[in-house]
């Protein structure tokens, strides 16, 4: 079984358009997170959620919302997307204490 | 704040040479450290952990407070340690993760 699952794996759209990005994982971790790598190969953490709980923003726009219906998901929404947010987002879990479990990402191409 | 340094991009070594990936960190408490591993068109997986003290595909890391380094290293390198490797620092319980830049592992057949 997958530990960290997020869908969709590819993600082509055009500019303005608004997607979600779906993350689910089944360890019973408390944290998640979200990541975005750029073609760089650059990481950066956008946000964690902990016990549905907001715990770090970081200075990602405002267009960026996260939402985490439960423990176990943590959906990436995005509106009006723009050509610079192409990208691979990753999401990840972790325990109090653990270390991080990553998804396999989802490449995300802005035309 | 808490910064990760690696400061080589890429790093180039011939099969059965040392390997040795530099990370320094900048952090006022006391730093868990992690490297991760990304191979080609994969997901990022822990490689090690200092507070483990373990041996993971033949790769060590040891934490110097002193230097505030954690340097990742292998004795003989092989093909299939070709990959991006990123070391992080975790804090706030874990919750605030910084990671390093990433460097380019490619070994030489």
């Amino acid at each position: 079984d997958t530990a960290v699952s997020q869908t969709p794996k590819y993600l082509v759209t055009q500019m303005g358009n608004d997607k979600s990005i779906k993350c689910e994982q089944n360890l019973g971790h408390d944290t998640m997170y979200w990541y975005k790598q750029d073609s760089k190969k650059f990481l950066k953490i956008m946000f964690s959620y902990n016990n549905k709980e907001l715990i770090i923003n970081e200075t990602v726009p405002n267009r960026f919302s996260p939402k985490s219906p439960d423990k176990a998901h943590l959906n990436l929404h995005i509106n009006s997307l723009e050509l610079g947010d192409s990208a691979v987002y990753f999401c990840a879990s972790s325990a109090t204490g653990g270390a991080q479990h990553f998804g396999d990402g989802t490449r995300l191409s802005i035309l | 704040a808490q910064r990760v340094t690696q400061p080589e991009k890429l790093l180039s070594v011939f099969k059965g040479a040392p390997v040795e990936l530099k990370c320094n960190y900048s952090y006022s408490g006391s730093p868990e450290l992690f490297w991760y591993v990304q191979y080609s068109r994969q997901r990022l997986q822990l490689l090690l952990r200092h507070i483990s003290r373990e041996s993971i595909k033949g790769f060590t890391a040891d934490l110097n407070k002193g230097e505030t380094s954690f340097h990742l290293k292998k004795p003989f390198a092989q093909e299939e340690d070709s990959a991006m490797y990123y070391c992080a620092l975790a804090s706030g319980g874990y919750q605030k993760v910084t990671f390093g830049t990433g460097t380019k592992l490619q070994v030489i057949p």
